[in-house]
């Protein structure tokens, strides 16, 4: 069965300070990554998106993160911090197929202090 | 205007009461999902639908249903609301054609006493 394991459930980080989110995921064959981000009150929104080709994908709002197939993981890291990075951040999978449902990690809340 | 619509924002309800979560989407999608949240579980899919005539289950459907009234209307209902539901449900859409990614609307807080 598919899973997505976010091990940590809270991040604390100062401004200005590099950021790095982790995702682990347990699936059949190499799946479609994404990560979202909700921000407080929001529906999510996509940060970025792995299908195929460079293992390091860039993202919005100054977001990469990057594909380990040994590892299993797809981390999300982001240089330097700023206040409105204060969020929820999911990671998911999905299919390499046109039936799309994403499977969602519990989530990580990173908190952003000044 | 919100792209993808759910309303209510809240909604408190008692044990036993039917309720009904409405969610539009004006981008032409022929894809829709609903999906709650919960703290520490993160979002579970309960149904989707990839066009009007197409529903299925997803990983949590017991004690819901849905209708595909439209492309751009897709509705979930609780027929007897019972304190687990209580949780912060999602509709999403997406498009087919693309594979592309989702969608979500603002999310509805729903709390049964």
């Amino acid at each position: 069965a598919q899973s997505v394991t976010q091990p940590d459930i809270h991040i604390t980080v100062s401004e200005g300070a590099s950021l790095e989110l982790r995702c682990n995921y347990s699936y059949g064959a190499t799946p479609y990554l994404f990560w979202y981000v909700q921000s407080p009150g929001q529906g999510l929104q996509l940060l970025l998106k792995y299908f195929s080709g460079d293992t390091l994908v860039q993202g919005i709002k100054g977001f990469e993160a990057e594909f380990k197939r040994s590892q299993s993981s797809f981390n999300l890291r982001k240089p330097s911090v700023h206040w409105s990075d204060a969020a929820e951040y999911f990671c998911a999978v999905g299919p390499r197929s046109n039936d799309y449902k994403l499977s969602f990690g519990a989530g990580t809340t990173v908190t952003v202090r000044a | 205007d919100a792209d993808v619509t759910q309303t209510p924002r809240n909604r408190i309800t008692k044990t036993g009461k039917r309720i009904m979560l409405e969610c539009s989407q004006t981008k032409g999608h022929d894809r829709m999902y609903w999906y709650r949240q919960d703290p520490g579980l993160g979002l579970r899919l309960i149904y989707y639908s990839f066009d009007v005539k197409d529903i299925n289950k997803g990983e949590i459907s017991d004690g819901y249903s849905v209708s595909r009234q439209a492309q751009a209307k897709f509705s979930l209902s609780l027929e007897s609301a019972i304190p687990n539901q209580t949780a912060l449900y999602f509709c999403a859409t997406s498009d087919q054609g693309t594979n592309e990614k989702l969608f979500f609307g603002s999310g509805t807080q729903l709390s049964v006493l």
